[in-house]
């Protein structure tokens, strides 16, 4: 099956420090990938949608400013949480949209925010 | 838009018996519906996908659902559960073409006591 995978699976950093995600589709190319939140004991939230070449679409809520999206390749999108704060700390998850309406999942990256 | 109502937080069945998660959707269009799971720090992995094509879908791990359009329903099935089953279930559901965002559903955590 198709492989995503994300970098780094876990940080640590103090608040006001920003934080790069890395999310890789490692074997098909993605015009369309996803980014998710979960929180503990919850479900997955969108977060935004991100297309290679154009700006991401986020979610009613999402700050734009404080969640950066990048997807410069088609093999590569980076989230980048920005002044991070202790709410902040989530479980971040992304997808790379294959086929047939099937999207991959990477195994997430756990922040925690001091 | 599209909803997805997950009717159990939490199902514990015996080893050996048959597991039941039940879902309900709702969508403006043709929805495609799936099935993942999620093991503890691990990755979400796809167990089963509807799209369209026939009700009754087949997935990994002797897993399967049923696409019952008049109950609005795609509940999970095993006839056998096996230790290793125990994890978080979402069911997803994508809306219209285009817009290939999941929507998903508050999960199922299934226990397996042997």
């Amino acid at each position: 099956g198709a492989v995503v995978s994300q970098h780094p699976s876990r940080v640590i950093c103090k608040s006001g420090t920003s934080v790069k995600i890395e999310c890789r589709s490692l074997d098909f190319q993605a015009t369309t990938m996803f980014w998710y939140r979960q929180f503990p004991k919850q479900s997955l939230m969108l977060m935004a949608t991100s297309n290679e070449g154009s700006k991401a679409t986020y979610e009613q809520g999402v700050e734009k400013d404080k969640f950066l999206i990048n997807h410069a390749s088609l093999t590569l999108s980076t989230l980048t949480v920005t002044s991070a704060h202790p709410e902040d700390s989530s479980f971040y998850i992304c997808s790379a949209y294959r086929d047939q309406e099937t999207q991959y999942f990477g195994p997430g990256t756990r922040l925690l925010v001091l | 838009a599209q909803s997805v109502t997950q009717l159990d937080s939490h199902v514990s069945v015996s080893e050996g018996t048959p597991v039941l998660l039940r879902c309900n959707y709702s969508s403006s269009y043709s929805p495609s519906l799936f099935w993942y799971v999620q093991h503890p720090n691990k990755g979400l992995q796809l167990l089963l996908k509807y799209t369209s094509a026939a009700t009754l879908v087949k997935g990994i791990n002797g897993f399967e659902a049923e696409f019952k359009k008049s109950e609005t329903s795609f509940h999970l099935t095993k006839p056998s559960a096996h230790m290793s089953d125990a994890a978080e279930y979402f069911c997803v559901v994508t809306g219209y073409t285009g817009r290939r965002a999941l929507t998903f559903g508050s999960g199922t955590r299934l226990q397996v006591q042997p």
